[in-house]
């Protein structure tokens, strides 16, 4: 397709499980970023990627999560031992560069819920 | 470090112009974005300002006073869509943007 795509759109799961969440970026965006979005709140910066560059991890908000981009496309969001607190929509965006204007394409997220 | 303010909702009758204000604190400025998010769904870009000034598109437009910090989304005659929340998002270096909580507009007939 031509946006971002997100898998699976809805995430149901226990307290303790690990999760993964797919983010597959606009073809030919260099830049891919992680958010997270609590009901009514705006969006959490958790991680982004620009291009073969090291990750900028700083809004992951503990060692459980962590992220990786796999031949600077697709993306994968994990979440460890996960926690009622971690239930919120996670979304993924990409752009050509992130030193640009060029807007950031979201997708359109996945509900995680933990129960 | 970095700071952003805009009120967390406002309320407009249909027909109407209604300004969203944003003020922000960063380091090394490029510009501002403006996003639009309905509720359950993903935020679209409406709006980028890099020089000061207004940016017009069809009925919306978005203002930039780098010298004050300060940036604003205006949009006219309003339509009962255009209940969403709004995000302002300054661009700052090579890094994300930054969201805020954002602002909540309900357009009322």
């Amino acid at each position: 397709g031509a946006g971002v795509s997100q898998s699976p759109s809805n995430k149901v799961t226990e307290k303790g499980k690990d999760v993964e969440l797919r983010c597959d970026p606009i073809s030919g965006h260099t830049a891919l970023y992680w958010y997270r979005q609590s009901l009514g709140q705006g969006l959490e910066f958790l991680i982004y990627f620009q291009g073969n560059s090291a990750p900028d991890k700083s809004g992951l908000p503990s060692d459980r999560f962590s992220a990786e981009r796999t031949g600077g496309s697709v993306s994968t969001l994990t979440i460890q031992r996960t926690q009622q607190e971690d239930s919120a929509v996670y979304l993924c965006a990409s752009s050509g560069t992130a030193a640009s204007a060029q807007p950031q394409h979201f997708g359109d997220g996945t509900r995680l819920s933990i129960l | 470090g970095q700071s952003l303010e805009q009120p967390s909702e406002v309320t407009a009758v249909e027909g109407a112009i209604v300004q969203i204000n944003c003020t922000y604190q960063t380091s090394g400025f490029y510009g501002l974005s403006w996003y639009q998010q309905h509720d359950g769904g993903a935020p679209t870009f409406l709006s980028y300002n890099a020089l000061d000034g207004l940016e017009e598109t069809g009925r919306f437009s978005s203002f930039l006073s780098r010298s004050d910090s300060y940036g604003y989304l205006l949009l006219q005659e309003l339509q009962m869509k255009d209940s969403a929340s709004y995000f302002c998002a300054p661009r700052s270096g090579n890094t994300p943007l930054v969201f805020g909580k954002g602002t909540r507009l309900s357009v009322i007939a």
